[in-house]
C-alpha cells in the first residue's frame, strides 16, 4: 500500500513570494490533515477534511493561508504571501474511519519550506 | 486548553529503561496517541490508549490515567535507532493535537 504522498520535498524561496504544497493521501482515506512543524516543536494543526468538507480550520492563517481539496482525494495549501516566520515543514496526513477513532494518522515525509 | 506537557529531552543509556511522561488537559480529551519522529522524517504512529492501564507492543508500553490527566511512553531495552523525538498527541473529537515533543538521545 503507497503511503501519502507530498510534494517538493524542499522549496527555498523569498519573503513575499508564493509557494504550493501537494498531497496525495493514502486511498481510500476520507480524513486528510495539514499540519505545519516548527524546527524543534510539535506539529500544529492547520487545517482538516473530511472528504471534500473543511472539519477544522481555526489554526489557518486565512489571511495568507488557503488550502482544498476539490476533489475529496489530493489537496493543495497555498501561502500567499511567504513571511519568514512560514519557514516550518508542512506535512500532510491521512487516516480513515477506523484510524481516526484510535488516534492513528498517516503521514507524509513533508515539505520544507525555507522563507529568505 | 488543549496543551499537553511532557519534559524537552532525555537521555539514557543502551540497554537501559526510559520513561516520557506527558501531562494533558482534560477538555474534550478521547485519549492519548505517541509518536516517533526521526529527524527529517515522519512522525510515526506508536501506540494509543482510550482506557486507563498499560497497552504494551514489543519493547514499546504505553500508560494512561484519565483521572490523573496523565500518560507515559516506556521503552524497554533501549537500543541506538530509538534515539528520535517522542511526540504525546490528545485526540480531540476526531482531532489530533500534539505536544511539543521529547528529544530522546541513546548513548553506547
Amino acid at each position: 500500500e503507497a503511503g501519502v504522498a507530498q510534494s517538493p520535498r524542499y522549496k527555498i524561496i523569498e519573503k513575499r513570494q508564493s509557494v504550493a504544497f501537494w498531497c496525495n493521501p493514502i486511498s481510500g482515506h476520507a480524513t486528510l490533515y495539514w499540519y505545519q512543524q516548527i524546527l524543534g516543536q510539535g506539529p500544529k494543526l492547520l487545517i482538516q477534511f473530511q472528504n471534500n468538507g473543511v472539519v477544522d480550520d481555526s489554526q489557518l492563517p486565512k489571511d495568507r493561508f488557503s488550502a482544498e481539496r476539490l476533489k475529496g482525494v489530493d489537496s493543495t495549501l497555498k501561502i500567499q504571501p511567504a513571511k519568514l516566520e512560514d519557514s516550518a515543514v508542512y506535512l500532510c496526513a491521512s487516516s480513515s474511519a477506523g484510524t481516526t477513532n484510535t488516534g492513528e494518522l498517516f503521514f507524509g515525509e513533508g515539505s520544507r519550506l525555507t522563507v529568505l | 486548553g488543549q496543551s499537553l506537557e511532557q519534559p524537552s529531552e532525555v537521555t539514557a543509556v543502551e540497554g537501559a529503561i526510559v520513561q516520557i511522561n506527558c501531562t494533558y488537559q482534560t477538555s474534550g480529551f478521547y485519549g492519548l496517541s505517541w509518536y516517533q519522529q526521526h529527524d527529517g522524517g515522519a512522525p510515526t504512529f506508536l501506540s494509543y490508549n482510550a482506557l486507563d492501564g498499560l497497552e504494551e507492543t514489543g519493547r514499546f508500553s504505553s500508560f494512561l490515567s484519565r483521572s490523573d490527566s496523565y500518560g507515559y511512553l516506556l521503552l524497554q531495552e533501549l537500543q541506538m535507532k530509538d534515539s528520535a523525538s517522542y511526540f504525546c498527541a490528545r485526540t480531540n473529537g476526531g482531532k489530533l493535537i500534539f505536544g511539543q515533543g521529547t528529544e530522546l538521545s541513546v548513548k553506547p
